[in-house]
């Protein structure tokens, strides 16, 4: 069974701080992970990939590989209200199929 | 780019009738398209896998007569849910693959809200 675990939360953080999500694997031979925030009734959007052992930078957002400890994580620098949301770690499985993890709800405070 | 619709967005219907949810991606042709449906406060589980021009794959535990999936061409795939029940009212959402090298990304829809009376 190959599973993704996260955190539920809620993660809460003040405005501006630094948001540190976190996510594990089951399935060793994954390739490729993807991070994905969900706002309330919405339909997930993708935020980053990353494949490559290290980080991986895009304007406020690292996301973070250790393929060894079979973990990903996601930072969010500057943290604004509007991150506010939940965001799903997704583990794509050889045969090309996303596996999600059960979302960890971030809330940022003004 | 690489616009995925569903339609429609939300629907109501009576038990024990069979509602029909399109997916389209817009501007590319999909290798694949897969169905999810999430559940309140639950993460994405996947349904089934389909591939234009053959049946479908379903996942385990999801029923393939209850849930009719027909992938008639490179940009649209449809979702029968057919004599549902209020146990299948739950946000079910579409996405379509773009082959891209070594990711194979999904591009998911706005979602569909079904909700069985």
């Amino acid at each position: 069974q190959k599973e993704v675990e996260q955190n539920s939360g809620p993660l809460s953080v003040p405005e501006g701080a630094i948001a540190s999500l976190n996510c594990t694997y089951s399935d060793r031979g994954s390739q490729s992970f993807f991070w994905y925030r969900q706002y309330s009734g919405k339909s997930p959007e993708l935020i980053m990939f990353i494949y490559s052992n290290g980080d991986k930078e895009d304007g406020r957002f690292t996301a973070q590989l250790n393929k060894a400890s079979q973990y990903v994580s996601l930072l969010i620098r500057d943290s604004q209200p509007s991150d506010s949301a939940t965001y799903l770690c997704a583990v794509m499985d050889s045969s090309y199929k996303l596996i999600f993890g059960s979302g960890t709800r971030l809330l940022v405070r003004p | 780019g690489a616009v995925v619709s569903q339609h429609p967005s939300w629907v109501i219907c009576k038990s024990g009738t069979s509602v029909k949810i399109e997916c389209r991606s817009l501007d590319f042709q999909a290798t694949t398209m897969f169905w999810y449906r999430q559940f309140p406060k639950q993460s994405l589980m996947l349904m089934a896998t389909s591939n234009e021009g053959s049946k479908a794959t379903y996942e385990q535990g999801v029923e393939k007569d209850k849930f009719l999936i027909n992938h008639a061409s490179l940009t649209l795939s449809t979702l029968t849910v057919t004599s549902a029940h209020p146990e299948d009212s739950s946000f079910y959402i579409c996405s379509a693959s773009l082959a891209s090298g070594r990711f194979n990304e999904q591009f998911f829809g706005p979602g569909t809200r079904l909700t069985v009376l």
